[in-house]
């Protein structure tokens, strides 16, 4: 089973630029890598996708090293209202979301 | 910008009481999800379904659970005899291609007694 394993916490200040890795072991051929955004009492939010290299949009950058064991998401500048839990799911070809425990990042003024 | 909505937001029921949780995903999407998430746990995969069929459970989903699209727009999830351990957040989800971004909405919290 894919299993995705990320540091529990992290703390940064207003401004600066954060970036949270997260292991994937076990990650099939045909799986996606995949960011997820959760608020307290909220449904997670889609943040980014990637399957390899990088990938960027409009707020974050995804970094795929070629073995794709591991994955590190990018928050440039960050804000208070960052301040959330951040999950990397697997996304399986079937559709299924496998996720982690996730990291709560701190975002401190 | 078109969203998941669920309802209840939040239910209360005694323990063997049938609940029916209630989506409405985005009108154009294809594939429909559920998951829940127990109160400071991972967020969790129930079900997929796609094409008027399931696609995939989880060995969570056991023969308690069902869910149905009785019409265009509705995605239930009916659990028929609720046990304690069934207390959660449930959310449902839903995508328009079964690759990429998922939208799930605010959630319903199931609060057996």
């Amino acid at each position: 089973l894919a299993k995705t394993t990320q540091p529990i916490s992290m703390d940064s200040y207003e401004g600066q630029e954060v970036n949270i890795t997260c292991s994937h072991n076990n990650i099939a051929t045909n799986d996606y890598i995949t960011w997820y955004q959760q608020f307290p009492s909220q449904g997670p939010r889609f943040i980014i996708q990637g399957y390899k290299t990088k990938v960027t949009n409009e707020v974050a950058s995804l970094f795929i090293p070629a073995d794709r064991k591991s994955s590190t998401l990018s928050l440039p500048r960050v804000s208070l209202s960052d301040t959330a839990v951040y999950y990397c799911p697997t996304l399986r070809d079937t559709g299924k979301l496998i996720f982690g425990q996730g990291t709560t990042l701190q975002v401190k003024p | 910008e078109p969203e998941v909505t669920q309802t209840p937001s939040h239910q209360v029921t005694q323990m063997g009481q049938e609940v029916i949780l209630r989506c409405v995903p985005i009108s154009n999407h294809l594939y429909f999800y559920w998951y829940r998430q127990i109160l400071g746990q991972k967020v969790e995969f129930l079900v997929s379904f796609y094409n008027n069929e399931i696609s995939e459970k989880s060995e969570i989903f056991d023969d308690q659970f069902s869910v149905e699209r009785p019409d265009g727009s509705n995605f239930t999830l009916k659990i028929r005899s609720t046990k304690l351990e069934d207390s959660a957040m449930y959310f449902c989800a839903s995508g328009n291609t079964r690759a990429y971004e998922q939208y799930f909405g605010p959630g319903t919290r199931l609060t057996v007694t």
